[in-house]
């Protein structure tokens, strides 16, 4: 089964400064990836999604964007954050033949 | 739009006083209804997956079940440890070959020794 790991799991960033978030995927090939958010009181939030190297799709208009340089690496970046992007994010990989969600342990940011 | 509630928000129990909890929801062509659990600071852990009306899956004190609009996960003798957030999920068509899960905001779940 894969393992999913995530980096770095604590972040603490001033406004305006740049984000890069890593998530790296072991035990699979050619996986579908996703990064969402978790803000306190609301549900996960779906913010990007891949289907392959190079082949990112946004759900939501934001501050944020996504790449995947390598078939099992995803990064979520910002060049500028807003005090809005804290929140808890979480890298997902998508199990093939039965559409389950597995999921990181996730990266909490504090934007001040 | 895809829709999840559910209810309720938050529930404490009893060390062994059963209960359950809801997820109704509302989609276009359900392919699959998932149920997790969240640990504070952690990512969800799967848990279930349902497929259609009237299906059943159980895991040790846990079992959910599946109508045409809601989901339960039924906590029989809850034990401290099933002390957890604990998040449902339907997965749809979302448009280019496409599958989407729309998750709701979950439930607090508490169980007191």
């Amino acid at each position: 089964s894969q393992t999913i790991h995530q980096w770095p799991a604590t972040l603490v960033q001033p406004v305006g400064s740049p984000l890069s978030l890593e998530c790296t995927v072991e035990g699979t090939s050619n996986p579908n990836l996703y990064w969402y958010r978790q803000a306190a009181g609301r549900g996960l939030q779906l913010l990007f999604y891949s289907v392959g190297i190079g082949q990112i799709s946004s759900e939501v208009p934001q501050n944020l964007s996504a790449s995947r340089p390598q078939d099992r690496q995803f990064i979520l970046s910002s060049k500028k954050l807003l005090l809005s992007d804290s929140g808890f994010y979480l890298c997902a990989c998508r199990q093939d033949n039965t559409g389950e969600l597995f999921f990181g342990e996730g990266s909490r940011l504090t934007v001040l | 739009e895809d829709q999840v509630t559910q209810s309720p928000e938050a529930l404490r129990l009893q060390e062994g006083e059963s209960s359950s909890l809801n997820c109704s929801y509302t989609v276009s062509g359900l392919r699959g209804l998932f149920w997790y659990r969240q640990d504070p600071g952690k990512g969800p852990e799967f848990l279930f997956t349902l497929y259609s009306a009237g299906e059943e899956k159980e895991k040790e004190r846990l079992k959910a079940t599946l109508t045409k609009k809601e989901s339960f996960l039924h906590i029989t003798a809850p034990k401290p440890e099933d002390s957890a957030t604990y998040l449902c999920a339907v997965q749809a068509y979302s448009g280019a070959g496409s599958y989407q899960l729309t998750f709701g905001k979950g439930t607090k779940l508490s169980v007191i020794p």
